[in-house]
């Protein structure tokens, strides 16, 4: 079956402009979290769906950061008014249920 | 605040040699994970550890958790060209607090 899908694969834009990233987990996956990767270092959680549970959005860095979680599947993470601090790499995970997380292959975002 | 800092950060060896890279934390975790990421790629899991003092082998790799449940490492023996890549440790606190990474370049 399919892995972890995200789109765009890379994206470029303008301070200031809004962006907005998606991520198809792995179907029948209940959890599904996003991370930011600044580059060659490790992960920095930013929030958490599980199920038709409240997220746990403990690791936005600011209220520019939002996401959401429709039908339990598909996410999308937006990203309003973007600074150039917010350039990284953006992955997404999915997971069953235990440990183990499935990562897409990321979203690089670029803001010039 | 929970830290897992690994080390080295950055490592460079040629084809055959031996290494080890080391995640420590002053936190106890009630498992730690790693994880192998390259270029363009989100990061693959490896192993899990779970129990204190719990040593896995996963081919040329070995990984330890610490007996307290804070630390851990991963040795590769005979280290290859196709060994190269992100190395990445997680601890399991609810969420996974990941490490910065080890950089490993293996030359032929």
């Amino acid at each position: 079956g399919a892995g972890v899908s995200q789109s765009p694969s890379n994206k470029v834009t303008e301070k200031g402009k809004d962006v907005e990233l998606r991520c198809d987990p792995i179907s029948g996956h209940t959890a599904l979290y996003w991370y930011r990767q600044s580059l060659g270092q490790g992960l920095e959680f930013l929030i958490y769906f599980q199920g038709n549970s409240a997220p746990d959005k403990s690791g936005l860095p600011s209220d520019r950061f939002s996401a959401e979680r429709t039908g339990g599947s598909v996410s999308t993470l937006t990203i309003q008014r973007t600074q150039q601090e917010d350039s990284a790499v953006y992955l997404c995970a999915s997971s069953s249920s235990g440990y183990r997380q499935f990562f897409g292959p990321g979203t690089r975002l670029t803001v010039l | 605040t929970q830290l897992l800092e690994q080390s080295p950060q950055f490592l460079s060896i040629q084809e055959g040699e031996n290494l080890t890279v080391y995640c420590n934390s002053s936190s106890v975790f009630s498992s730690l994970q790693w994880y192998r990421q390259e270029p363009g790629e989100g990061p693959v899991l490896l192993v899990t550890v779970v129990t204190g003092g719990e040593v896995k082998k996963l081919k040329r790799l070995t990984f330890q958790f610490g007996d307290a449940r804070k630390d851990s490492s991963l040795h590769i023996t005979a280290a290859q060209t196709g060994d190269t890549g992100l190395y990445l440790c997680a601890g399991d606190t609810g969420k996974l607090i990941f490490g910065q990474g080890t950089t490993l370049q293996v030359k032929p």
